[in-house]
């Protein structure tokens, strides 16, 4: 079994702060994808990287995905409390696993 | 811009009842799945079909059957509820096979057998 493992499990940070949150496995992926999902709701698709070493931002997120493409991180600047959400990542290499999760909440 | 529909939002089921997860998309793609959500596990897939007619084995597939009726729809079904069946249900669908670039997904069904 192919595992993906996110880390930290929680976060609980002030509005205003940075934080970094982090995938890994042992597995070369052909993608990675980074999810948020909101209670009640369905995950919402972020980005998704293919390139060993890119680079992506979307507005105060910034994802990375590693140069042997075995990682990621996604680290968000000045966190405001509408980033508080399950943040999940998954990896592609035929069949697509997800990860269990990084709960975030930002308080005000 | 509806994307993908799932039906119903909630159920609860007496442990041996039947149901059937209604799933639909607008969105013109070929691969269509179907995952759960436990805490502390993730997604884990249950059904996929990568196209019209065509439908196979995920992860954990034992104790339902999936119907792919026509690109739009792919139904989820439990033949006789257990316990162990109670989570949250996502439908999801992707343009290539395999959610290689990505998945849209639904709201859920939050699913409670008793």
């Amino acid at each position: 079994t192919q595992l993906l493992e996110q880390s930290p499990q929680f976060l609980s940070i002030q509005e205003g702060e940075n934080l970094t949150v982090y995938c890994n496995s042992s597995s070369v992926f052909s993608s990675l994808q980074w999810y948020r999902q909101e209670p009640g709701e369905g995950p919402v698709l972020l980005v998704t990287v293919v390139t060993g070493g890119e680079v992506k931002k979307l507005k105060r997120l910034t994802f990375q995905f590693g140069d042997a493409r075995k990682d990621s991180s996604l680290h968000i600047t000045a966190a405001q409390p509408g980033d508080t959400g399950l943040y999940l990542c998954a990896g592609a290499w035929g069949a697509t696993r997800f990860g269990a999760g990084t709960r975030l909440t930002v308080k005000p | 811009n509806a994307g993908v529909t799932q039906t119903p939002k909630f159920q609860v089921l007496k442990t041996g009842q039947s149901m059937t997860l209604q799933c639909a998309q607008d969105m013109n793609h070929n691969s269509m799945y179907w995952y759960r959500q436990d805490p502390g596990m993730g997604l884990r897939l249950i059904y996929y079909s990568a196209s019209e007619g065509t439908t196979d084995k995920g992860e954990v597939p034992n104790g339902y059957n999936v119907s792919r009726l026509n690109k739009r729809e792919f139904s989820l079904r439990l033949e006789s509820a257990a316990p162990s069946q109670t989570s949250v249900y996502f439908c999801a669908s992707s343009v290539g096979n395999r959610g290689v670039l990505g998945y849209t997904f639904g709201s859920g069904t939050r699913l409670t057998v008793v």
